[in-house]
């Protein structure tokens, strides 16, 4: 079991470039949920997904962020024309079906993310 | 609806005990309880589902109030292990909906010394 698989683990870029970050989830797990934090500070939500569909996308900025978790293939968050303030840890984490029994999510070791 | 988690901040002498209070002004499905130590990933505690439900993990317990929709961590005894940010996440109830989305406090540092 190999648990939530996130990577890069670190990632730079120059503003005004793209950052991909991708999320495999646990097996079995078919929601995803995609969380950002900043330094010193709490876990803030950005998207939640299952397999084709977005459920909630409440937490992602309107503009230069896009999620997706396809048929085939890991979660991708993608994030477009980047600049200084996207420089965070970006968390990834999964679950099988949450209306069903107490379980918690599982969350990845997270992309570092530094734009310079 | 974010949750609201007090205190901030705890430090304990080991083997003192702790509590970690978590409230929100919607009803909710569940309360998550997770751990994270600097640098690391969340990891996961406990859940609760029902009113007034209280579970346990090694020394660490939690119970939840539905009615008052207010949770709380015990930790009692605490070891050096238990350093790290704690942070409470809510699953909010709809009536027949499916959006399982996991909101969390801004977390509480307890910082155990020797």
């Amino acid at each position: 079991n190999a648990g939530v698989m996130q990577n890069p683990r670190h990632l730079v870029r120059r503003r005004g470039q793209e950052a991909r970050l991708r999320c495999s989830p646990m097996k079995g797990h078919s929601h995803v949920y995609w969380y950002r934090q900043l330094p010193e500070e709490g876990l803030k939500f950005m998207v939640y997904l299952q397999k084709e569909n977005i459920i909630d996308e409440s937490g992602m900025p309107k503009e230069r962020f896009s999620a997706e978790f396809p048929k085939e293939g890991p979660s991708i968050l993608r994030i477009q024309q980047v600049v200084r303030g996207d420089s965070a840890a970006y968390f990834c984490a999964s679950s099988p079906f949450p209306g069903q029994g107490a379980l918690g999510y599982t969350f990845g070791s997270g992309t570092r993310l530094t734009v310079v | 609806q974010q949750p609201v988690q007090s205190p901030q901040a705890v430090i304990l002498r080991e083997g003192e005990d702790a509590v970690i209070n978590c409230s929100s002004s919607k009803a909710l499905y569940s309360v998550h309880w997770y751990r994270q130590k600097h640098g690391e990933a969340p990891v996961f505690l406990m859940i609760l589902l029902k009113g007034g439900e209280q579970k346990g993990h090694e020394k660490i317990s939690a119970s939840f109030n539905e009615k008052k929709q207010q949770s709380s961590l015990y930790l009692t005894a605490s070891q050096l292990s238990y350093s790290g940010t704690y942070f409470c996440g809510t699953i909010q109830s709809e009536r027949g909906g499916s959006n399982y989305k996991l909101t969390f406090g801004k977390g509480t540092l307890l910082t155990v010394n020797p």
